[in-house]
């Protein structure tokens, strides 16, 4: 089993503070998704990064993947309360199912 | 836009008894998993479906575990005899095709209570 650790676990903000959420492992992945998760509902997908040192940015949400594709990271500018929620990260395995992390709850307040 | 379905959204069932959860990915998808969520723990992966049978499947995904693709829509899992702790989120995904740039797309899922 592929491990990954997220940090922080929670994370309480005020709106327009910028925040990052780590992604780390031992474990080399061939892609690294990043999924947000509200409740009652299944993972929703925000991005995929598959080459290492690759940078995505999804409006005020910036995505890396290490260059080792052993890490990643979120970075969200000026957030906002619906920016709310859990962030999970999920490294894709063998036969490509999904190891995911430990979760990051993220709360902004207005 | 097309979306993973699962039925039902909460299942209650009593302890040893039978249970299957039902899920209808999107149609034109060939790969398809399941992950269940046990209550403030992570999402794990149960096993992944690919051309009717199985692919991999983790150490959670023992031998009262079972699924099956009846008819060209449904994916089903089947728990034969339901024990306290099987009681999670189950999620069900799927994807396109193999390649590490196409997304699993994940149901809203079905809470499995056991009593």
């Amino acid at each position: 089993t592929q491990l990954l650790e997220q940090s922080p676990q929670f994370l309480s903000i005020q709106e327009g503070e910028n925040l990052t959420v780590y992604c780390n492992s031992s474990s080399v992945f061939s892609s690294l998704q990043w999924y947000r998760q509200e409740p009652g509902e299944g993972p929703v997908l925000l991005v995929t990064v598959v080459t290492g040192g690759e940078v995505k940015k999804l409006k005020r949400l910036t995505f890396q993947f290490g260059d080792a594709r052993k890490d990643s990271s979120l970075h969200i500018t000026a957030a906002q309360p619906g920016d709310t929620g859990l962030y999970l990260c999920a490294g894709a395995g063998g036969a490509n199912n999904l190891f995911f992390g430990t979760g990051t709850r993220l709360t902004v307040i207005p | 836009e097309p979306e993973v379905t699962q039925t039902p959204s909460h299942q209650v069932t009593q302890m040893g008894q039978e249970v299957i959860l039902r899920c209808v990915p999107i149609s034109n998808h060939l790969y398809f998993y399941w992950y269940r969520q046990i209550l403030g723990q992570k999402v794990e992966f149960l096993v992944s479906f690919y051309n009717n049978e199985i692919s991999e499947k983790s150490e959670i995904f023992d031998d009262q575990f079972s699924v099956e693709r009846p008819d060209g829509s449904n994916f089903t899992l089947k728990i034969r005899s339901t024990k306290l702790e099987d009681s999670a989120m189950y999620f069900c995904a799927s994807r396109v095709r193999d390649h590490e740039n196409q997304p699993q797309h994940f149901g809203d899922g079905t809470r499995l209570s056991i009593l």
